[in-house]
């Protein structure tokens, strides 16, 4: 089955400096990963995906690489805010079958940004 | 504009107790699922569905079940509820094809087993 590791398990950054998660996910017939955002006490959200046919994609202040030859991923947030700081997890979707639409998510991490 | 509703948000129960945790959405979405969030080890799937009366076993069902009767709604059963099982549990639901990509999760429901 699909299994994703994801690194660090906390992270500590000062305000306007940048942090980076990263991830590894084990199938490669995986074709889709998100990256879900979730704040004290609040549901996890939708910040940003990529799809196995692209390697970058940006939105604003958040980019993400995907490197399949490696099953790496990663997360970077540019120019932190408080407002960041939050648990984020990476996720990936098997291809095919009733695996369609399931996620299997990484271990989050624990982003704290400093004033 | 709440789109996934979790009956309970703060549930305690003892050893042994039968527990349900309910799920409604009103988005029409075909697929919905049940994962438990702990610490340290993310969100894990327990178990999904893709149609009514059909649900298929995530990475970690053993001591629950589901039901869905319905489309809109999506039951997580705890039959014998363990202190193991004390966690948060969070539903969500997608749309099947390209929609199925997106995860629209609950407020989660945070159960305590005595």
């Amino acid at each position: 089955g699909e299994n994703v590791e994801q690194h660090p398990s906390t992270l500590s950054v000062q305000e306007g400096d940048s942090a980076v998660i990263k991830c590894t996910y084990s199938d490669s017939a995986s074709n889709y990963f998100p990256w879900y955002k979730q704040e004290l006490g609040k549901r996890p959200q939708l910040i940003i995906d990529i799809r196995s046919n692209m390697d970058k994609r940006q939105g604003q202040r958040v980019t993400v690489l995907l490197n399949k030859t490696v099953k790496h991923l990663s997360l970077q947030i540019a120019a932190t805010q408080p407002g960041d700081s939050a648990v984020y997890f990476c996720a990936e979707r098997g291809a095919g079958g009733t695996s369609y639409g399931k996620l299997t998510f990484g271990q989050g991490t624990i982003l704290t940004v400093h004033p | 504009d709440v789109k996934v509703t979790q009956s309970s948000r703060y549930l305690v129960k003892r050893t042994g107790e039968k527990v349900f945790l309910e799920c409604v959405q009103d988005m029409d979405h075909e697929n919905m699922f049940w994962y438990r969030q702990d610490p340290g080890l993310g969100l894990r799937l327990i178990y999904f569905s893709y149609d009514v009366k059909m649900k298929e076993k995530g990475d970690i069902p053993e001591g629950y079940s589901v039901s869905r009767e319905k489309k809109e709604r999506f039951s997580l059963i705890l039959e014998s509820a363990s202190t193991n099982q004390t966690s948060m549990y969070l539903c969500a639901s997608s749309l099947t094809g390209h929609g199925a990509n997106v995860l629209t999760f609950g407020a989660g429901s945070r159960l305590t087993v005595l």
